[in-house]
């Protein structure tokens, strides 16, 4: 079965600018989490998504935003970029929230510029 | 704040012989690690769970090692093989907290034909 896609695979955005990445989990998972990988500091949890609702969310700023539709294909967005935001955006689905493992996707390469 | 730490950035082994990955915790809310591989230019793959109930699970080369009381977990993978070369990190998750888990920085393994 297809596994976790994420698009677009590379992104280049200027200062201030807003960004919007997108994941549509494996077919039939329902929960969809965010994650931002940058050198040095792992994989960090953005939030979680489970049947159209926010589930968790980490420490980031408000300017961390993201939804889920109810086919649960999920969207991240961040507004007002700045040049930290450069990262891997990872997202990963799971069958349930609480399923304790995701099936991660490729992952968007965000570079802010 | 890091929950989850993986202190060797990097690790060399032979081929055939162990590759042992460490991983140590704060928290001791946590009570399921995750085990995760990763190449370059893909997201990470599941590689194998332990439950805070167990001391140990395996799965072919592949064995985890909980010591709850050191809050510490290892990786075992015997033997070695040049395809293990990847970059491993370990996650954890506190009950009751969903998909929210916490990855280490990980470590980068290679093995040397």
């Amino acid at each position: 079965k297809a596994g976790v896609t994420q698009t677009p695979r590379y992104l280049i955005k200027t200062r201030g600018q807003q960004v919007t990445l997108s994941c549509s989990p494996i077919s039939g998972h329902r929960s969809v989490s965010w994650y931002q990988q940058t050198p040095g500091q792992g994989l960090q949890f953005l939030f979680e998504y489970f049947s159209e609702t926010q589930r968790n969310k980490g420490n980031f700023p408000g300017r961390f935003s993201g939804r889920q539709f109810s086919n649960s294909r999920s969207e991240m967005n961040v507004s007002t970029l700045e040049l930290g935001d450069s990262a891997l955006y990872l997202c990963a689905s799971s069958p349930s929230t609480g399923d304790y493992g995701y099936t991660f996707g490729s992952g968007t390469r965000l570079t802010v510029v | 704040d890091q929950q989850v730490k993986q202190n060797s950035p990097s690790l060399s082994v032979q081929e055939g012989r162990i590759s042992i990955l460490n991983c140590d915790y704060t928290n001791s809310m946590f009570d399921y690690f995750l085990w995760y591989k990763k190449y370059p230019a893909e997201g990470p793959t599941f590689l194998i769970s332990i439950s805070s109930i167990k001391d140990k699970n395996e799965d072919g080369r592949f064995t985890v090692f909980l010591n709850k009381s050191a809050k510490h977990l290892s990786l075992h993978i015997v033997p070695s093989q040049p395809g293990d070369s990847a970059v491993y990190f370990c996650a954890a998750s506190a009950l009751g907290t969903g998909n929210q888990f916490y990855f280490g920085t990980g470590t980068s393994l290679t093995v040397i034909p």
